[in-house]
């Protein structure tokens, strides 16, 4: 069964360096999309992306984040200077174009502590 | 985005059926109703999605009533590795646009030996 591939599984970083969180969606999907999961908290959607560009994101998505996908496969989220209110679980999702019996496929997560 | 409802928690033996209810009273004409899994530090995973009447496939059961107000959930005879945090979604499906999937709290299942 294809995978998403997050890098790295666990990430601890000083407040206010900068994070890259990398993600191989599906090879056939074109819809990506990052979610974050504080510890004991729902699921959050932060951005989707398609053709190159971002097609919706929340306002948790604010000037500090971004998102890139460099080559053909990779996938990724940058936040800038990071706080400590971003560690949480960050999951990588993505979907194919047409309507799909498997909904979206997430990763494993990048679990981000920021210390 | 249809507003979802769902118990927050539920407790079940080992062996047993769980039926899990989830209420969706303004469900639109093009929304779909999808059940995703979260085991503890992973992400969601897919379990099932329908329209209308029942859906079965290897892993669980979904029944949808003919308003399509509420849909539940069936787990045949769960074994411990079930319990997890079972979410509710209804929306658009993939081909209608690219609505990103919006998570509530979800169903906290605890099976127990």
């Amino acid at each position: 069964e294809p995978e998403v591939t997050q890098t790295p599984s666990h990430q601890v970083t000083q407040m206010g360096q900068e994070v890259i969180l990398r993600c191989v969606p599906i090879s056939n999907h074109l819809y990506f999309y990052w979610y974050r999961q504080i510890l004991g908290q729902k699921v959050e959607f932060l951005v989707s992306f398609y053709n190159n560009e971002i097609s919706e994101k929340s306002e948790i998505f604010d000037d500090q984040f971004s998102v890139e996908r460099p080559d053909g496969s990779n996938f990724t989220l940058k936040i800038r200077s990071t706080k400590l209110e971003d560690s949480a679980m960050y999951f990588c999702a993505s979907s194919g174009p047409t309507r799909s019996n498997y909904g979206y496929t997430f990763g494993s997560g990048t679990r981000l502590t920021v210390v | 985005l249809a507003k979802t409802t769902q118990p927050i928690s539920m407790d079940s033996y080992e062996g047993q059926e769980v039926n899990i209810t989830c209420s969706h009273n303004n469900i639109a004409t093009n929304d779909y109703i999808t059940w995703y899994q979260q085991f503890p530090s992973q992400g969601p995973r897919f379990i099932i999605q329908g329209y209308k009447t029942k859906v079965t496939n290897e892993v669980a059961s979904l029944f949808i009533p003919a308003d399509r107000k509420s849909s539940t959930l069936s787990l045949p005879r769960v074994s411990l590795s079930d319990t997890a945090v079972y979410y509710c979604l209804v929306g658009e499906t993939l081909n209608s646009g690219n609505t990103p999937l919006v998570f509530g709290k979800g169903t906290r299942l605890s099976v127990i030996a």
